[in-house]
């Protein structure tokens, strides 16, 4: 069965600077997707981005890039230029390529920017 | 372009009550999902719908019916409430390509339920 950890409950920055969080994942798949979601106060999930395994350049949007190592089984999100904003909790998820559509989901790290 | 709806967004039961969770979608996608969201925990699936007229349990779907009614609704019910069920829940749902073929499934997600059962 898949497992994603993210093994940083809770993180502090100081508006402007770059933040990194990090989630591992554990999975005998060879395709599969792996997202970031962000959850503000407001409750509401946004697809923060996105990474099929099969591709090796890491992707980015904006300010928001990831470091994937598949053999680490490593996927972490980077934000630079961080914003007040992007105060939220973020969740980490993978997804088997093949599977009956369920996503499987970290326990999220709460990330506070400070002003 | 509405997304991804949800009602209630609050609600207070009493144990032994039931209720029904509504859900609808406005972007045409053809599976749906419901999540419940506890403290210092990701999401759990509780139930999903891969398409129209199709419904398969998730992780935790004990104490919890679903219905698609059509492509664009999903209600979660729950017949009998107990305090365990105290949780976030949210509704989601993702395209699928026109091949058929599942792709990476992006999900989105509504702004959620909060329950609370006394």
């Amino acid at each position: 069965a898949q497992t994603v950890t993210q093994s940083q409950p809770e993180m502090s920055v100081q508006e402007a600077e770059t933040v990194t969080l990090s989630c591992t994942y554990d999975t005998s798949e060879s395709n599969y997707y792996l997202f970031w979601y962000k959850q503000p106060p407001s409750r509401q999930m946004i697809l923060v981005i996105r990474q099929e395994a099969y591709k090796q350049q890491n992707a980015t949007e904006n300010r928001f890039s990831v470091n994937f190592q598949k053999a680490a089984k490593s996927f972490s999100l980077k934000i630079s230029d961080s914003q007040l904003g992007d105060t939220a909790m973020y969740f980490c998820a993978f997804k088997a390529r093949d599977s009956n559509y369920q996503l499987i989901w970290g326990a999220g790290t709460k990330l506070i920017i400070k002003p | 372009n509405a997304g991804v709806t949800q009602t209630p967004k609050f609600q207070v039961l009493k144990t032994g009550q039931s209720m029904t969770l509504q859900c609808a979608q406005d972007m045409n996608h053809n599976s749906m999902y419901w999540y419940r969201q506890d403290p210092g925990m990701g999401l759990r699936l509780i139930y999903y719908s891969a398409s129209e007229g199709t419904t398969d349990k998730g992780e935790v779907p004990n104490g919890y019916n679903v219905s698609r009614l059509n492509k664009r609704e999903f209600s979660l019910r729950l017949e009998s409430a107990a305090p365990s069920q105290t949780s976030v829940y949210f509704c989601a749902s993702s395209p699928r390509s026109a091949s058929g073929t599942v792709t990476y499934n992006e999900q989105f997600f509504g702004p959620g339920t909060r329950l609370t059962v006394l």
